[in-house]
């Protein structure tokens, strides 16, 4: 299986900060990368695919990049309702895997 | 608008069985791959089975395999997950998931989730 390692696991940053989070895959996935928000008690939203690609809706301050076994998710300002715990998921094989999660907090 | 929707959870005790139910509305229901995801309380995503559009090709992962068995009908719109031999360890809210019709894998649309409890 293919693992997914995110990091941090939580962070807190203040309303305006640029937040990153970093996705490593334990082999080459190539662009296969998705990221999810969760916010609490709620189900998963799909931010970006592809690993850069952003999903028709989603705000212009969230960025994704990377290929092969690194990838970043960017919040460029971070705004009270991005609170959340987001995930990074692999679709380059099965089982789709998903990273632990970063929980985002405001400072 | 897209939808999906689950239903059947509930309280089992260990041993026993349960089956999960998602329509989804709002699409071309056979168009699209479906999967199901558990999240135990407080942790992350798990990805536990992925059925085709015509339902031709079937995917578990090792924890549920030979356990559960996932289905469709898609003159109802409607994606099954009949879990037998439940364990504690399989507490979770279940989530339906839509894959992106050209890239399976991409779970772009999600149901509200329903909590299985495996308890004694």
């Amino acid at each position: 299986d293919i693992q997914m390692t995110q990091s941090p696991s939580s962070l807190s940053a203040s309303v305006g900060d640029r937040v990153t989070i970093t996705c490593q895959a334990s082999q080459d996935i190539d662009i296969y990368l998705n990221w999810y928000q969760q916010k609490p008690g709620k189900a998963p939203n799909l931010l970006i695919y592809g690993g850069s690609n952003s999903e028709p809706g989603v705000p212009s301050r969230f960025s994704g990049s990377g290929s092969g076994t690194d990838f970043t998710f960017t919040i460029n300002g971070l705004l009270p309702e991005d609170i959340a715990t987001y995930y990074c998921q692999q679709y380059d094989d099965l089982p789709r895997t998903f990273g632990q999660g970063t929980k985002v907090e405001i400072k | 608008e897209v939808q999906v929707a689950e239903s059947g959870g509930g309280l089992v005790k260990p041993g026993e069985s349960l089956r999960l139910s998602c329509v989804g509305s709002g699409f071309s229901f056979s168009e699209h791959s479906m999967n199901w995801v558990r999240q135990a309380p407080g942790k992350g995503l798990e990805w536990v089975s992925s059925i085709s559009g015509s339902g031709s090709y079937i995917y578990y992962a090792d924890s549920v395999k030979g356990r559960f068995t996932i289905s469709r009908d898609n003159a109802r719109n409607s994606l099954y997950l009949q879990m037998n031999s439940l364990r504690a360890e399989d507490t979770a809210v279940y989530f339906c998931a839509r894959d992106l019709p050209v890239a399976a894998g991409i779970f772009d649309s999600w149901g509200q989730g329903t909590l299985v409890t495996v308890s004694s």
